[in-house]
Order: C-alpha cells, then sequence, then structure tokens
C-alpha cells in the first residue's frame, strides 16, 4: 500500500512559466515531506522540505506548499527552466515512537520543460 | 563537508552469481545509512536501514543482505543473485531523525 503517491508520472511545461508538482500521503504521522530532483544514471539531489508545523516554506524558484488537512503538499518551480527537467520525488517521514524517521518516497513524476 | 561514495556505478551479473555493492560515507560520524532500490516505472523502495554498526533492519523481504561492518561503510549483498533484483540501487546518508538524506551516484544492477 502506497504512503506517499505522486498520480502525475509525467507534467510538461513551457519554459518561464510555472511548474506544479503534486503529492499526496496517507500516513497522517508524516510530519517531515521533501523534494528531490533526480537525473537519469544519477542519485537524487535534495531540494527542499517542509516541516508540518509550516504550511509553506520557500527557496528562490522553488517553493513547497503543504495542507496538512487534505494530506497534500506540492512543489511549484517559478520561472521554470529547462535544466528543471527531471523526475521528481515527493518524500516523507515520520519521528515517533519506534520509527527511525526512514524517508519514504513517492513513484516520481517527469518534468520536461520546453525551450 | 560530507561525501558519500557508491561502487560500481554498473554491473552485469549472470543469474545465481553473488553481489556485492559498497557505500562508503566521508566526513561524519555516526550517520543512519540507507540501501534504496529503483525498478523499472517505480518509485525509490527502501530496502536496508542502519543506525549504528551491526545494526541492520529490513524493511522487505528479499533475497539480499546488508551489513555495515565499520561506522561509515554500508555493504548490499546476495549468495545467489535473480533476474528480478535488477535495477538502480543507491545508498544514502542522514543524520537521523527528520532530516534530508544525500544519495550517492547509484549503481545499475542488470542481471542476465
Amino acid at each position: 500500500d502506497q504512503q506517499v503517491k505522486q498520480n502525475s508520472p509525467s507534467l510538461s511545461v513551457q519554459e518561464g512559466r510555472i511548474s506544479i508538482l503534486n503529492c499526496d500521503y496517507t500516513n497522517s504521522m508524516f510530519d517531515y515531506f521533501l523534494w528531490y530532483k533526480k537525473y537519469p544514471a544519477e542519485g537524487p539531489t535534495f531540494l527542499i522540505s517542509i516541516s508540518s508545523i509550516k504550511d509553506k516554506n520557500e527557496d528562490g524558484r522553488f517553493t513547497v506548499f503543504l495542507n496538512k488537512s487534505a494530506k497534500h503538499l506540492s512543489l511549484h518551480i517559478v520561472p521554470s527552466q529547462p535544466g528543471d527537467s527531471a523526475v521528481y520525488f515527493c518524500a516523507a517521514s515520520a519521528l515517533y515512537r519506534g520509527s527511525q524517521g526512514n524517508l519514504i518516497f513517492g513513484k516520481g513524476t517527469k518534468l520536461s520543460v520546453k525551450p | 563537508s560530507q561525501t558519500i561514495h557508491q561502487w560500481p556505478a554498473t554491473l552485469v551479473q549472470p543469474v545465481g552469481s553473488p553481489l556485492s555493492l559498497e557505500c562508503t560515507v566521508e566526513g561524519t560520524s555516526n550517520p543512519n545509512l540507507y540501501w534504496y532500490r529503483q525498478a523499472a516505472g517505480r518509485g525509490l523502495q527502501l530496502l536496508f536501514y542502519s543506525v549504528g554498526i551491526g545494526q541492520i533492519s529490513s524493511e522487505v523481504p528479499q533475497n539480499l543482505s546488508a551489513s555495515r561492518p565499520q561506522d561509515r561503510q554500508f555493504i548490499l549483498s546476495s549468495k545467489k543473485l535473480l533476474l528480478s533484483d535488477s535495477g538502480f540501487y543507491l545508498c544514502a546518508w542522514n543524520r537521523g531523525g527528520n532530516t534530508e538524506a544525500f544519495f550517492g551516484q547509484g549503481t545499475r544492477l542488470t542481471v542476465v
């Protein structure tokens, strides 16, 4: 049973426009969320994270929004650039008694930014 | 600064052969260490994690095993590979708790 879901396997966006990547989760114990970017044949690189005590975190062109009541988060990239083309993974973790805070990943969304 | 090394980058092995993938972390002590697998069309599946030397936890039943002989060394092994073991294997580390994990460059394993 998938605890972290990225329902869009792919997304195509024009350069300069906004990219919105979505992620849903089912485990209400998750309290820390992350986005990773991955190029083919490379390891994922960390982009941005958000704690459940916040509903927004911004870092340059990247903003993550968290809606706890809907168990939904999104990553906004503005403006999108061709170099942003990659697979984006959403991940979540929970730190509670008996948990190590291991990251649980979604299946990823492949973003293509067209010039 | 911390770095993570993972090797080899690619590996082609026959069915039934053994496997040993190695991962080492530099620049930190007592990291949490992880092995993930990315199979075709699937996300990153957590296989094993370790919070200390000799401490291994398995997330899914499988044909693989892991060991942590030293603080910053994590090894993924198999005695006899199956075709279904093919995939992209990633080692990662973090400081534990709710912190970001940092990944190695991955190993593309093809079992033939």
